[in-house]
């Protein structure tokens, strides 16, 4: 079955720390993939993707995300963390071909500390 | 302008009202989308419009209907509300499988 896993459900940083969120996938064939961020109160905004090329994508923001197809991965980071990256993520997964329907994971709770 | 609105933004009803929500999007997308977000911030695709063809409708209860009068639009209609159908409702609409989605800013909807 096509699924996403995030296995940090929350997380808690201090300011100026490094951040790493966790996204594995399950899904057959080629994928293209994406993570997403949620503002309190927002909507999801696109945070970089993924479909082909260099395995180390950058996105806005200052975060980044590598792919690593043996381990079905493709984790989040950002060297230095905000105060205003608190927020949720979600790691999303879409096949190349067909309906393209998107499979999102649970998503991670960042809380950055000033 | 926004890319992708939804009215609207909170709704409010009670158990067994029938109700509608509104998407719609300037940037000339092909495909749209409903997701439901649960109270545990979890998003499940329920419908897609591929040019005004339903291409998605994942299990969702019958009382959910979308419909899509032109590529622009995509309505959610639901009958006989439930407490369980308490959830924010996502519109975003694609460009294509490399694009990503655009998000719409959700409609929050309370049944009471």
């Amino acid at each position: 079955a096509q699924s996403v896993s995030q296995h940090n459900h929350h997380v808690i940083l201090s300011e100026a720390a490094s951040l790493e969120l966790g996204c594995n996938y399950s899904y057959g064939g080629t994928v293209n993939l994406f993570w997403y961020v949620q503002y309190p109160g927002q909507h999801l905004q696109l945070l970089l993707k993924y479909f082909s090329g260099d395995p180390l994508v950058k996105g806005i923001k200052g975060f980044e995300a590598e792919f690593i197809k043996s381990k079905f991965s493709f984790n989040l980071r950002k060297p230095s963390v905000q105060w205003s990256d608190t927020a949720e993520y979600f790691c999303a997964v879409t096949s190349t071909s067909g309906t393209y329907k998107y499979i999102f994971g649970t998503g991670t709770r960042l809380k950055v500390l000033a | 302008d926004t890319a992708v609105s939804q009215t609207p933004k909170y709704l409010v009803t009670q158990m067994g009202n029938d109700k509608s929500i509104k998407c719609e999007q300037n940037l000339g997308h092909d495909t749209m989308y409903w997701y439901k977000q649960d109270s545990k911030k979890f998003l499940k695709i329920m419908f897609s419009y591929n040019n005004k063809e339903l291409i998605i409708n994942e299990t969702v209860p019958n009382r959910f209907s979308p419909k899509s009068p032109d590529k622009a639009h995509l309505n959610l209609h639901i009958n006989s509300l439930e407490l369980g159908d308490s959830a924010v409702y996502f519109c975003a609409s694609s460009q294509g499988v490399h694009y990503g989605y655009t998000f719409g800013s959700g409609t929050r909807l309370t049944v009471v």
